[in-house]
């Protein structure tokens, strides 16, 4: 089974400021690993995944399969940075790519 | 493309009755996910159509069923309601030719049950 951690609910940070949301998970395959990012009013829509290792609005995220953890950082936060995020795996040899999803951060950028 | 499209958005039941919800997938797209969303928690998954049939299953009661139809488009349904059944539910298609692991949300549909 496998199982995503996101501690914190809610992140207050000020614009400017480096922004690193945390993911933890347990799963015991190889796994593939994933940031949604959820806007006000917008569907829930996939923002980063480990496997293509780029940068999106700025964010990166590093896989460290030591730790078992896949954070999300970017160094200088901007307002239309607030949003709800959501970490996410995906067996990688799994036909069916079902995703488990983290419980979730609310990201709020205050001016 | 309209991307992928959910029906009803909104939907009221009382405990006991069957719902049905409706999904059309992304242009192109063959695979159909669904997804329950409780109030603040991560999205949980319910099961995975592929080719007109159940490919995966996560941990749900058989109360919860669905089906494909040709043309991708997907149906949830849910009997016996439980008042634990409230939650937002989402639709996500993807595709084998487009990249294995991308998935596409719909906008969802939030059920109450009284």
């Amino acid at each position: 089974a496998q199982r995503v951690t996101q501690p914190e609910k809610l992140l207050s940070v000020f614009k400017g400021a480096p922004v690193e949301l945390k993911c933890n998970y347990s799963y015991s395959g190889s796994p593939e690993l994933f940031w949604y990012v959820q806007y006000s009013r917008q569907r829930l829509q996939l923002l980063l995944r480990h496997i293509s290792r780029e940068s999106i609005k700025g964010f990166t995220a590093d896989l460290n399969k030591g730790e078992t953890s896949f954070h999300l950082k970017k160094p200088f936060a901007q307002e239309e940075d607030s949003a709800m995020y959501y970490c996410a795996l995906s067996p990688l040899h799994n036909a069916g790519n079902m995703l488990t999803f983290g419980g979730g951060t609310r990201l709020m950028v205050k001016p | 493309d309209a991307g992928v499209t959910q029906s009803p958005t909104h939907l009221i039941k009382t405990r006991g009755q069957q719902v049905t919800l409706r999904c059309s997938p992304k242009s192109g797209h063959d695979t159909v996910s669904w997804y329950q969303q409780a109030l603040g928690q991560g999205p949980q998954f319910i099961f995975q159509y592929y080719e007109e049939e159940e490919r995966q299953r996560g941990n749900f009661p058989d109360r919860f069923s669905g089906h494909q139809f040709p043309n991708y488009s997907s149906e949830l349904n849910v009997n016996a309601l439980l008042l634990g059944d409230s939650a937002l539910y989402l639709c996500a298609s993807s595709s084998p030719k487009t990249g294995r692991e991308t998935q596409y949300f719909g906008p969802g549909t939030r059920l109450l049950v009284l």
